[in-house]
């Protein structure tokens, strides 16, 4: 069964970077139309996806974080990694992995995919 | 960015049905992508319930069902359960802002 497990720093300090690996277990990354992702929760923006990653190495990231995010794969393809550079307070949050599935078997339209495995999350703070 | 609207909370007694709304625009739901729904146990994950919009994973009850409709969504709770108690989050992709995005969220409460 495939299992998502989120690890990194608990505390970050304004304007450093956040990074976050995802360990995958009870699966391969290496898929065809499976994306790899993130997505965060605060309470005063509640969910909101961060980025996603293909084996291949084709990522795609919210334009809202303006830039900020760097996904990356494992060299051992058994992780994932995030890095979300000169954050700030609005970047407190419980961040979470997840596997992206399409809803059309083969299928790769982004926009059809949904998360349908999630890691248990891990709380950041963005503080000095 | 929620730019999927949900009433912030809904209620019903045990072996009630509810219907959960979900929001969207000309350029999400109305645009015909996918609604996906998620329920979220407090202090836990977000766990999928319906996919596509009608499709439930294995290991659902059948006592949730989605559908959708022009620019909104729903999500049907039939014979509410105590273990129904959580938020509720419907997905969807945004073609404007090029990101999937999710609604401001529910929460159920069993009375």
């Amino acid at each position: 069964q495939l299992q998502l497990q989120e690890s990194g720093p608990g505390l970050v300090k304004p304007s450093e970077t956040l990074s976050l690996t995802c360990s995958v277990t009870g699966g391969f990354i290496i898929d065809a139309t499976t994306f790899w992702g993130w997505i965060r929760q605060s309470p005063g923006k509640g969910l909101e996806w961060i980025g996603s990653i293909h084996y291949s190495g084709t990522t795609y990231d919210n334009p809202s974080l303006k830039g900020r995010v760097t996904l990356s794969l494992g060299t051992s393809m058994i992780h994932f990694s995030l890095k979300l550079t000169s954050v700030t307070a609005a970047d407190t949050a419980v961040y979470y992995c997840a596997r992206l599935r399409n809803t059309i078997s083969g299928g790769m339209t982004q926009t059809h995919y949904y998360m349908d495995v999630w890691g248990k999350g891990t709380t950041v703070t963005v503080s000095s | 960015q929620s730019v999927l609207t949900q009433p912030p909370s809904v209620s019903g007694a045990p072996g009630q049905r509810v219907t959960l709304s979900c929001t969207g625009s000309s350029s999400n739901i109305g645009a015909g992508y996918d609604v996906h729904w998620y329920q979220q146990v407090p202090g836990t994950a977000p766990k999928v319930l319906i996919y596509g919009n009608t499709n439930r994973p294995s290991g659902v009850p059948d006592r949730f069902s989605g559908s959708k409709s022009g620019t909104s969504a729903s999500l049907a709770i039939s014979g509410l359960q105590g273990e129904d108690e959580a938020d509720y989050y419907c997905q969807s992709y945004d073609s404007s802002l090029s990101v999937y995005v999710f609604g401001t969220g529910t929460k159920v409460t069993v009375l």
